[in-house]
């Protein structure tokens, strides 16, 4: 089956530093990819949705200045958490929805020391 | 606009008991209606998927989750629990192909000895 590719599975970095997280399509073209954001005990929330060379589109109260987004490729899209804050840590996942299922990542556990 | 409601932050039943997790959701377009189950620090793993198919849809490790459009509802049963079933689960709906998958809160399953 089609398999999404999220890289790296955690990362741990100092506040006010930058983290990009990679989620790659290994099987399938994606034009269109979703980022999400879990914090402890929470469900999915979604932050963007990444559009293949076009610019993404955030969802309500979501900063488009410290998550950036890039959809250079039809199987790459990243995700850079830009000066990073204790609060930013969490867990976040990529999915795309190519056909008839949607196709997750395994996430990346963020940790901002 | 979409939106699922998942009734119950946490469910408990006794092991070899019936599990029922109540989905409700709202979708302005035919629904894709998806169940996840995560386990502790892990992503997210499909049970099983309504795609305008079969209104009864069986999943993975004895689950179904049945269509009514009537009620909105897509409610996950399992006739008998197993220990390893406790973990939180995820009702989720999408609008199909390249649309974004709102989640649930989520509920959290125990089972009891």
């Amino acid at each position: 089956g089609a398999v999404v590719s999220q890289h790296p599975s955690r990362v741990i970095c100092k506040s006010g530093t930058s983290v990009k997280i990679e989620c790659r399509s290994l099987d399938f073209q994606a034009t269109t990819m979703f980022w999400y954001r879990q914090f402890p005990k929470q469900s999915l929330m979604l932050m963007a949705t990444s559009n293949e060379g076009s610019k993404a589109t955030y969802e309500q109260g979501v900063e488009k200045d410290k998550f950036l987004i890039n959809h250079a490729s039809l199987t790459l899209s990243t995700l850079t958490v830009t000066s990073a804050h204790p609060e930013d840590s969490s867990f976040y996942i990529c999915s795309a929805f190519p056909v008839a299922e949607a196709f997750f990542g395994q996430g990346t556990r963020l940790t901002v020391v | 606009a979409q939106s699922v409601t998942q009734l119950g932050s946490h469910v408990s039943v006794s092991e070899g008991a019936l599990v029922l997790l109540r989905c409700n959701y709202s979708s302005s377009v035919p629904p894709y209606l998806f169940w996840y189950v995560q386990y502790p620090n892990q992503g997210l793993q499909l049970l099983l998927k309504y795609t305008s198919a079969a209104t009864l849809v069986k999943g993975i490790n004895g689950f179904e989750a049945e269509f009514k459009k009537s009620e909105t509802s897509f409610h996950l049963t399992k006739p008998s629990a197993h220990m390893s079933d406790a973990a939180e689960y995820f009702c989720a709906v999408s609008g199909g192909r390249d649309d974004k998958i709102i989640f649930g809160k989520g509920t959290r399953l125990h089972i009891l000895p």
